[in-house]
This record gives structure tokens, C-alpha cells and sequence, in this order.
């Protein structure tokens, strides 16, 4: 089946630098990878989607100067949280979908950011 | 807007049935996803369904009604593994992102 790997699992920064978090399909290529952020104890809330080789599209009231996604390859998506401030502490999670799949949408294992 | 509806929390009992209910709106619906989410991990995909009727999968079983913009996921047997989130999502027609509930939490006694 589908494998999405998102990297790191785990990150805590300092407050002011900015944190890169990778999301790879392993097995198939991806042309539109979504980002979500959960906050404890709500549901996904959609960030961007981005299609390979275009600009993501980012959701109302989300920063794209703050969360810069990059989806530069058919198997590659980043999403870099620049300047991190406490308040972005979050659990950030990525999907991916492809052409030709039956269900489409494979969630990454997902990151919790810490900022301190 | 395109309010998916489920609600936030429930308790069964080790053994049981239990069913989850979500609601959504029914203009431009192209499809409906569950989603099992443990605390601190990634959803993972439980069960589609776009035509309407039930889909059996082992002790889960989901639900559709087109008409009525109603789904639910069944669970049976329940084991305490199953304490989870269950999130419920739906495709629309000219959304490429899924839309999700809030999710409902699921907790399971002995």
C-alpha cells in the first residue's frame, strides 16, 4: 500500500529559528500533498495544499510568509515554520495523494513541534 | 459551509457495540472516509464509502446515506485497543483536501 514518511517525529527549537519538517511518498508519486495542523484534543485542521512544481494554497488566516511549503519533486514536500514562536507548538501532519489511487489520501506519522 | 457534524465523546464497555454517527452536508459530496487517530499519532484510514449502504470490514462497519448526508462507523467487539479518536471526513466536488469532523473520542472500559 501507500507509505507517506514524514521526518522528524520530534522536534523542540528555541523560540525565533525555524524548523524544516519533510514529507516523502516512498512508493508513489504524490502530485498534491496537503499539511494539517491538530491542536490537543481537536481534528485536522488544513494548512495548504500544494501541487508539485506550483505555489501551495494556503487556507484562510494561515501565514504563508510564517509556514513556506515547498513541493519540489513528485515524492517531496516541506513545510518550513520560520520564526517559531511558542503559540506554533503544534502536532503537524502531511497527506499525500496521487493519480490512479483507489482512496488517495495516506497520512505522514506526523511531527510534534515544541517551542521553547 | 460544509459543516461535518459527529459528536465529541463517547464510552462503551469492552465487548460492546458501539456507533458513531456523522452528519454533513450533502451538496457536491463525492465520497466519505473514517479515520482511526490515536493520541499523539498520525490517522490512519479505516474505511470509504461512496455509494450508499454498508460496508463491512472484520468489527468495522461503516455506513452511508446520500440523502439523508448521514454516515456511521460501527464497531463491534469492542477491545480496549479501540480507545481512539474516529474521525470522519468527506470529498467535495472541487476541494481536492478532504473536510473533517472534530472527531469523536471513543473510550473504551472494561
Amino acid at each position: 500500500g501507500a507509505v507517506v514518511s514524514q521526518h522528524p517525529s520530534r522536534v523542540i527549537c528555541k523560540s525565533g529559528t525555524s524548523v524544516k519538517i519533510e514529507c516523502r511518498s516512498l512508493d508513489f508519486q504524490a502530485t498534491t500533498m496537503f499539511w494539517y495542523r491538530q491542536f490537543p484534543k481537536q481534528s485536522l485542521m488544513l494548512m495548504a495544499t500544494s501541487n508539485e512544481g506550483s505555489k501551495a494554497t494556503y487556507e484562510q488566516g494561515v501565514e504563508k510568509d510564517k509556514f513556506l511549503i515547498n513541493h519540489a519533486s513528485l515524492t517531496l514536500s516541506t513545510l518550513t515554520v520560520t520564526s517559531a514562536h511558542p503559540e506554533d507548538s503544534s502536532f503537524y501532519i502531511c497527506s499525500a495523494t496521487g493519480t490512479g489511487e483507489n482512496y488517495g489520501y495516506t497520512f505522514g506519522s506526523g511531527t510534534r513541534l515544541t517551542v521553547v | 459551509g460544509q459543516n461535518i457534524d459527529q459528536p465529541t465523546e463517547m464510552t462503551a464497555t469492552e465487548g460492546a457495540i458501539v456507533q458513531i454517527n456523522c452528519t454533513y452536508q450533502t451538496s457536491g459530496f463525492n465520497g466519505l472516509f473514517w479515520y482511526q487517530q490515536h493520541a499523539g499519532e498520525a490517522p490512519t484510514f479505516l474505511s470509504y464509502n461512496v455509494l450508499d449502504g454498508l460496508e463491512e470490514k472484520g468489527r468495522f462497519s461503516s455506513f452511508l446515506s446520500r440523502s439523508k448526508g448521514y454516515s456511521y462507523l460501527l464497531l463491534k467487539e469492542l477491545q480496549m485497543k479501540d480507545s481512539a479518536s474516529y474521525l470522519c471526513a468527506v470529498s467535495y466536488t472541487g476541494r481536492r483536501a478532504l473536510t473533517f469532523g472534530s472527531g469523536t473520542r471513543l473510550q473504551v472500559q472494561p
